[in-house]
């Protein structure tokens, strides 16, 4: 298995641009969640999916993120305008059954907003 | 609420063995994860608790007390390549919460 996939693997966007992350996960996992990295917060969860359907967005920082999981294999995170605070490392982890067991992580992507 | 406290940075010479340590306070606990994260790379996982007691992976071993919210990891022999962050992370209500994570730097 290639492991979960993410897409750019860096971004560097100017203020005010729409952003668009992508992720395949590990085929077979049915959940999907994103997180957030920097120095000064670590890293943060955004939202998670179960079986394509949003769970718990409480991490999403404000209505400029939005995230979508159309089908099994395929997720994306859209910022929309993006901000130069949104520049941080972004990361798709998928699993089994939940964080009740290790996630495997992909490689993340860079997002630098300008 | 949420609160999952680790030391910030940690230094120790190669060979030697190294404690890292971890206090947290959530609203729920179904495990506790450790995970390890090179810089530049992404954090991949080390060892999971949800009873009481050591579980021992190798040069690696985890510890939880549940009743006192706190729990360590054990590097032995450490190696250079040992040199990352090793995140602390509760699992709960369905979600992974990370804590900020210890940078730990091997020394020769």
């Amino acid at each position: 298995d290639a492991g979960v996939i993410q897409s750019p693997r860096h971004e560097v966007t100017e203020m005010g641009q729409e952003v668009t992350l992508r992720c395949k996960p590990i085929s077979g996992h049915d959940y999907l969640f994103w997180y957030r990295q920097t120095m000064m917060r670590g890293l943060e969860l955004l939202i998670y999916f179960n079986n394509n359907v949003p769970i718990d967005d409480s991490g999403m920082p404000e209505d400029r993120f939005s995230a979508k999981m159309p089908n099994a294999s395929f997720s994306t995170l859209k910022i929309q305008p993006s901000e130069p605070r949104d520049s941080a490392v972004y990361f798709c982890a998928s699993s089994f059954v939940g964080a009740n067991e290790k996630l495997f992580f992909g490689s993340g992507t860079q997002l630098s907003v300008l | 609420g949420q609160n999952i406290d680790q030391p910030t940075e940690m230094t120790a010479t190669e060979g030697a063995i190294v404690q890292i340590n971890c206090t947290y306070q959530t609203s729920g606990f179904n495990g506790l994860f450790w995970y390890q994260q090179h810089a530049g790379e992404a954090p991949t996982f080390l060892s999971y608790n949800v009873l009481d007691g050591l579980e021992e992976k190798g040069r690696f071993s985890s510890f939880l007390s549940r009743s006192k919210g706190y729990s360590y990891l054990l590097l032995k022999e450490l190696q250079m390549k040992d040199s990352a962050s090793y995140l602390c992370a509760v699992s709960n209500t369905g979600k992974l919460i990370f804590g900020q994570g210890t940078t730990l730097q091997v020394k020769p």
